[in-house]
């Protein structure tokens, strides 16, 4: 079963708008992580957040952590038509990293 | 450049036919992974190697098996036994296994079999 799992499946908007992906989770966790995948790459990683943190910054993106809601969002502020890509979440409750599925991010230009 | 390879890109071949998937890595990183990615999936652990000459299953090793000879090097072998091959595959390294840690992925292979 998916330990994180990623809200909204899709997600369309205008750029320069903001974009915000949730991921739940369902066991407790020590970091959580997220990633981006561009169509037919590899994922790269934007962010790790530890479960003593609540919110993470980094350039346009913004993660936050709510450990009793066992739940993540990240935040893309002010999008571009390149950030059109996949963002997965990511968790280890058995020391292995477990990805969602992913929410399909399209930034129209 | 420092990084990871994979090779080839795209790759075909017949049912029946077993096929070895490259993966490299310059990081000097000591732990490698094997992933696979369906369509509009999330990435589900083949197999995943913590140390040279050590490896353990993930969540999805039937069909799959791995070497771990070099620290460089995790080649995966995707044999006839596994039934639905065609996947695009993902292979990341990380400094160790630890999940603290993020993991690099390379630019994927697509495999195809017909």
């Amino acid at each position: 079963s998916q330990q994180g799992e990623e809200d909204p499946q899709a997600l369309s908007i205008q750029e320069g708008e903001n974009a915000t992906m949730n991921c739940s989770y369902k066991t407790s966790i020590n970091n959580l992580q997220w990633y981006r995948q561009n169509s037919g790459r590899g994922l790269v990683h934007l962010i790790l957040i530890r479960s003593n943190e609540r919110e993470k910054h980094s350039g346009r993106l913004r993660v936050t952590l709510d450990t009793s809601k066992k739940s993540s969002s990240l935040l893309i502020t002010a999008s571009r038509a390149a950030d059109t890509a996949s963002y997965f979440c990511a968790t280890a409750p058995g020391g292995k990293l477990i990805f969602g599925q992913g929410t399909e991010l399209s930034v129209k230009p | 450049d420092g990084g990871i390879t994979q090779s080839p890109k795209y790759l075909f071949r017949k049912e029946g036919q077993n096929v070895t998937l490259s993966c490299e890595q310059n990081l000097n990183h000591d732990a490698m992974y094997w992933y696979r990615q369906d369509p509009g999936q999330g990435l589900r652990l083949i197999y995943y190697s913590q140390i040279v000459n050590d490896f353990q299953k993930g969540d999805i090793a039937e069909g799959y098996s791995v070497s771990r000879e070099k620290k460089e090097s995790f080649p995966l072998t995707v044999t006839s036994a596994q039934k639905n091959p065609t996947a695009f595959y993902l292979c990341a390294s990380s400094m160790s296994q630890s999940v603290s840690y993020e993991q690099y992925f390379g630019p994927g292979t697509r495999l195809t079999v017909t």
